[in-house]
């Protein structure tokens, strides 16, 4: 079975410029989580869609951040403008539901000059 | 403030000795607990999840789970080099959806 897809699996840009992370979650899965990993915070959730909807979003740093879930298979997160500070590993999770097992993709390790 | 508190390592045992990692949790209400290995730029990997009280046993891997004392334990039995990696603890405290993840343990296992 696919697992969780997430691309582009690296990112460099210039401050400023606008970021897009892409997720395909596993087939079936009707949770979907974005998380972001750093050696200063840890692995911190971001925000979860539960059939397609967001649920909570109280992780999301600032409006500079915005997720969508259009369909069951497919998720984007998005940053404009991007920061410095928003370098991270940014992982995509899906679970069949909510407090279910969460099986995560690869990540994208973003950099932002 | 919900937290999950682990210690940061790292611990380091031996190889075929057995490696305890201890996880303690601040919503006395959570529900499902995890445990994920995540090695060094990889992405994290579940090993197992316990939901009720007591042990639950998967080949070298042990969950435990006291809910009245608020922790969770892994046990690895038989370590083994390829079992070093930093072990997160998570726990959903609602069935909502949402994991908190602990700050993780590396473990070192030395041949």
């Amino acid at each position: 079975d696919a697992g969780v897809i997430q691309s582009p699996r690296h990112e460099v840009t210039e401050m400023g410029q606008e970021v897009t992370l892409r997720c395909k979650p596993i087939s079936g899965h009707n949770s979907l989580f974005w998380y972001r990993q750093t050696m200063m915070r840890g692995l911190e959730l971001l925000i979860y869609f539960n059939n397609n909807v967001p649920i909570d979003d109280s992780g999301m740093p600032e409006d500079r951040f915005s997720a969508k879930m259009p369909n069951a298979s497919f998720s984007t997160l998005k940053i404009q403008p991007s920061e410095p500070r928003d370098s991270a590993v940014y992982f995509c999770a899906s679970s069949l539901m909510g407090g279910q097992p969460q099986h995560f993709g690869d990540g994208t390790r973003l950099s932002i000059l | 403030q919900k937290e999950v508190e682990q210690n940061s390592g790292p611990l380091s045992v031996p190889e075929g000795a057995i490696a305890s990692l201890n996880c303690t949790y601040s919503d006395r209400g959570s529900q499902s607990f995890f445990w994920y290995r995540q090695y060094s730029g990889k992405s994290p990997e579940l090993i197992m999840f316990i939901y009720s009280n007591g042990d639950k046993e998967d080949g070298r891997f042990t969950a435990q789970l006291n809910k009245a004392s608020q922790y969770v334990s892994l046990l690895i039995r038989d370590s083994q080099p390829s079992d070093s990696a930093t072990y997160l603890c998570a726990v959903n405290p609602d069935q909502g959806g949402k994991l908190i993840f602990g700050q993780g343990t590396e473990l070192s296992v030395k041949p």
